[in-house]
């Protein structure tokens, strides 16, 4: 198992351009959900989706759109990137039943310039 | 406004010490508190996780203790290794909420050799 995979590691953007970060995973899990990680902030949500064609912004969904078209696969789309975006993004899966763990990809470093 | 308060920001240990973490939450609806670690260039992974109706769940040298009352939680590493330096994260989740993690800001642990 690949477990959660996220491409690409890294990528720097013009501000203004757009692009869309991949995530996928094998486990058969319902839920997925999109965090950005900031020094001395944690890990905020994003996006989340609870299956297929299911998806609800989280506490910083400003600026980014996501789509669920299978179970296995949930990009994150940046529509205009802003500096205020450069981040390390984290996408996470896991079984939608109550207490399951989150299993996290290895994350996206993004730089817009 | 963090929901999950974590201190400290850094900690160097010897090893073979201990390293403590504290967390405080205001929100008594939380039901669910897992503590994550991150190595560099990684996603965080569910290190060990608590429900308040307990005050102590220990895993090996990894021991959660919570106090409902006072809305506080820590996580002990006793006998610290160097290949415990990693970032730890509290976490908490209200039920209802489709496991979204409210995240602590983040305590990066060193541990000396």
């Amino acid at each position: 198992n690949a477990g959660v995979t996220q491409t690409p590691k890294f990528q720097v953007l013009k501000t203004g351009q757009s692009m869309t970060l991949q995530c996928a995973q094998d486990m058969n899990h319902e839920y997925m959900s999109w965090y950005r990680q900031d020094p001395g902030m944690g890990l905020r949500l994003i996006h989340y989706s609870v299956g297929a064609g299911i998806t609800d912004q989280g506490e910083v969904p400003n600026g980014y759109n996501v789509s669920r078209s299978t179970t296995e696969d949930f990009p994150l789309r940046l529509l205009s990137a802003a500096p205020s975006q450069t981040s390390v993004y984290f996408c996470a899966s896991r079984f939608r039943q109550g207490g399951q763990p989150q299993h996290f990809g290895d994350g996206t470093r993004l730089s817009i310039l | 406004q963090q929901q999950v308060k974590q201190s400290p920001q850094s900690l160097i240990v010897q090893k073979g010490g201990i390293s403590i973490i504290n967390c405080a939450y205001e929100n008594t609806a939380f039901d669910y508190f897992p503590w994550y670690q991150q190595f560099p260039g990684k996603g965080p992974a569910l290190l060990i996780a608590i429900r308040p109706d307990v005050s102590e769940k220990k895993e090996g040298r990894f021991t959660i203790s919570f106090n409902k009352s006072a809305k506080q939680f820590s996580l002990h590493i006793m006998d610290s290794q160097p290949g415990d330096s990693a970032t730890y994260f509290c976490a908490a989740v209200r039920p209802g909420s489709w496991g979204k993690l409210q995240f602590g800001a983040g305590t990066q642990v060193v541990v000396t050799p």
